[in-house]
């Protein structure tokens, strides 16, 4: 079974400023989409970024990006020019590669950025 | 377009009793899947639909269970409510099952006292 690991519960960050939000992941597939998800206190759950295993340039979203280290299962989430409004909880989450719509998520970093 | 929308928004049961929590995906969105957020489990997979079909499985007992209908609306129950079960339980639909985004309703609070 696949699983996903969240290191860090609790995240800040200075407004304008960079943060790396860290998550590794375990899986015997070589195929397979890696997922960044945003949930602000409204809580509803939104797409930031998505992976492609098969693709080695690394995807990016305007002020988000990824390093995806493959070999080391890693898949970190920068966010630059931190705004206020990117405090949330994060989830990275799992999807095997032809499985239908299962997502196996992380524990979740919540990220306060303070003014 | 109107989004995931879920209903009711809040659920208050006592043990024993069953539930049925329900989910408007996305028009034109065919797959809806269902997960069940608790600060001690976090987010875990119930179950996934697709044209009326379940797909996927999660790990839960028998006690949980879901189906489709025709328009592509999603139900799901849960008889004999334990406290263990309180939690937030989210929808997502997307239009198939391969690299489509999900999109996420807001998710139906359920409390069991």
């Amino acid at each position: 079974a696949q699983t996903v690991t969240q290191s860090q519960p609790e995240m800040s960050v200075q407004e304008a400023e960079t943060v790396t939000l860290s998550c590794t992941y375990d899986t015997s597939e070589s195929d397979y989409y890696l997922f960044w998800y945003k949930q602000p206190p409204s809580r509803q759950m939104i797409l930031v970024i998505r992976q492609e295993a098969y693709k080695q340039q690394n995807a990016t979203e305007n002020r988000f990006s990824v390093n995806f280290q493959k070999a080391a299962k890693s898949f970190s989430l920068k966010i630059s020019d931190s705004q206020l409004g990117d405090a949330a909880m994060y989830f990275c989450a799992y999807r095997r590669w032809n499985a239908g719509n299962m997502l196996t998520f992380g524990g979740g970093t919540r990220l306060m950025v303070k003014p | 377009k109107a989004g995931v929308t879920q209903t009711p928004r809040y659920l208050i049961k006592t043990r024993g009793q069953q539930v049925t929590l329900s989910c408007s995906p996305i028009s034109g969105h065919r797959s809806v899947s269902w997960y069940q957020q608790t600060p001690g489990q976090g987010l875990q997979f119930l179950f996934e639909y697709f044209s009326e079909t379940q797909r996927n499985k999660g790990n839960f007992p028998g006690r949980f269970s879901g189906r489709q209908f025709s328009n592509s609306r999603s139900e799901m129950n849960v008889s004999t409510l334990e406290l263990g079960d309180s939690a937030l339980y989210l929808c997502a639909s997307s239009l198939e099952a391969t690299y489509n985004e999900q999109f996420f309703g807001p998710g139906t609070r359920l409390t069991v006292l």
